[in-house]
């Protein structure tokens, strides 16, 4: 079955613990990218990837980190987790770059940081 | 940076009532997408516009992408239960990356 994977599905942690949110996709997508989903302010694009060791800063990437090693995997990762990054975080990938390409997104991850 | 703002935020209506959500976008846009995220789940892609003018329907749902491509629109006529949900749209700017802008979402609860 064709899907973006996305792991933990929850998760509440402390201020400063770094903590790795993982994403995979199965589609073959070059295009990948992270969202945070805030009441009120819609979706946010964090960082995206166009392709396997390309990756670009999104609208709000301050404080989180990404890498693209292979093309199926997009981790997100945030070094010193703060309260204001609690959120709900959507990965998403389409077959290639946003412009003309639906997106598919995993089921989110509900992050809480104490 | 660019802006996508969506109106109303919310909407109440009673089943069999129309529906109609609009977004304006602060430049102008390469395309619009429009998605569907049913309550607990996650964004589900709805179409895509891309020329000026641009009107496309799927059943009771209507969207329009306006002549200045900075703007668009969702009508649902005679909502059902099912249509519960918060519609975003979201777009690419002109302006050559591929950052994609999400508007800020119209929550539509329905009253049987």
């Amino acid at each position: 079955e064709a899907q973006v994977t996305q792991n933990p599905r929850y998760l509440i942690t402390v201020t400063g613990k770094k903590l790795t949110v993982t994403c995979s996709q199965n589609m073959n997508h070059e295009y990948m990218s992270w969202y945070r989903q805030d009441p009120g302010l819609g979706l946010r694009q964090i960082y995206y990837s166009m392709n396997v060791e390309v990756t670009d800063k999104g609208d709000v990437p301050e404080g989180y980190k990404v890498s693209r090693k292979e093309k199926r995997n997009f981790p997100l990762i945030l070094e010193s987790p703060s309260p204001n990054q609690t959120s709900l975080y959507f990965c998403a990938s389409s077959l290639r770059g946003s412009s003309y390409n639906e997106q598919f997104f995993g089921p989110g991850t509900r992050l809480t940081v104490l | 940076g660019q802006q996508v703002m969506q109106i109303p935020q919310y909407q109440h209506v009673q089943e069999g009532e129309d529906f109609t959500t609009y977004c304006n976008s602060s430049t102008t846009l390469s395309n619009i997408q429009w998605y569907k995220q049913r309550p607990g789940g996650h964004p589900v892609f709805l179409i895509q516009l891309v020329k000026s003018g641009e009107v496309k329907k799927q059943k009771r749902l209507t969207f329009q992408f306006g002549e200045a491509k900075k703007n668009s629109s969702l009508h649902i006529t005679a909502t059902q239960t099912t249509d519960v949900g918060t519609y975003f749209c979201a777009g690419r700017s002109n302006f050559g990356n591929e950052k994609l802008t999400f508007g800020t979402g119209t929550r539509l609860t329905i009253i049987p």
